[in-house]
């Protein structure tokens, strides 16, 4: 597999369900990254995870990272219709800028 | 609240045309970068820019394509003499240092 690789490819559910999408990659990293894209429409930052974290917190979003098994998951809670998008993981290459590797991205989508 | 601008949002060009995709970085923000996601792939990194030069470039970048800075807000990403292939949504993003990245809202870029 390639790095940041997140797995399902897509994931329907209802309203008020959670998701969760996981993401694997492949080198070491600084951080990683999570994103999310509504169609045709620009990269909007979701969270960052440094390396030496494991778990983060941001509103409905939580985020772990296990660098021993070079994975991430984000959850999302109590999802709405509006989190229907696609989210990606992107890692630093850890080349002293934040130069991204992004994966393919999960596409969810919440249901009413 | 801050964000990264791209010009235009659609850009129809004919082949082996050149063209310049415009970007205005968040104002305080250091480094500077060029993704770019073909339609059903994945986002790609193409280039990286600090301090007035190319920091980190991808095999993606080569000779056809160029970075400039023209002035203290603009960003640009020039293609020389565009291919079929190189039809895709391109991104800007910026960062204060390794940090979370900022991306546009994307130039969709058709060439015919």
């Amino acid at each position: 597999s390639q790095q940041g690789e997140e797995d399902p490819q897509a994931l329907s559910i209802q309203e008020g369900e959670n998701a969760t999408m996981n993401c694997s990659y492949k080198t070491s990293i600084n951080n990683l990254q999570w994103y999310r894209q509504n169609s045709g429409r620009g990269l909007v930052h979701l969270i960052l995870i440094r390396s030496n974290e494991r778990e983060k917190h941001s509103g409905r979003l939580r985020v772990t990272l296990d660098t021993s098994k070079k994975s991430s998951s984000l959850l999302i809670t109590a999802s709405r219709a509006a989190d229907t998008a696609s989210y990606f993981c992107a890692t630093d290459r850890g080349t002293g800028y934040s130069t991204l590797t992004f994966g393919k991205g999960t596409m969810l989508l919440v249901s009413p | 609240e801050p964000e990264v601008t791209q010009t235009p949002s659609h850009q129809v060009t004919q082949m082996g045309q050149e063209v310049i995709l415009r970007c205005v970085p968040i104002s305080n923000h250091l480094y500077f970068y060029w993704y770019r996601q073909i339609l059903g792939q994945k986002v790609e990194f193409l280039v990286s820019f600090y301090n007035n030069e190319i920091s980190e470039k991808s095999e993606i970048f080569d000779d056809q394509f160029s970075v400039e800075r023209p002035d203290g807000s603009n960003f640009t990403l020039k293609i020389r003499s565009t291919k079929l292939e190189d039809s895709a949504m391109y991104f800007c993003a910026s960062t204060r240092g390794i940090t979370e990245a900022f991306f546009g809202q994307g130039t969709r870029l058709t060439v015919v």
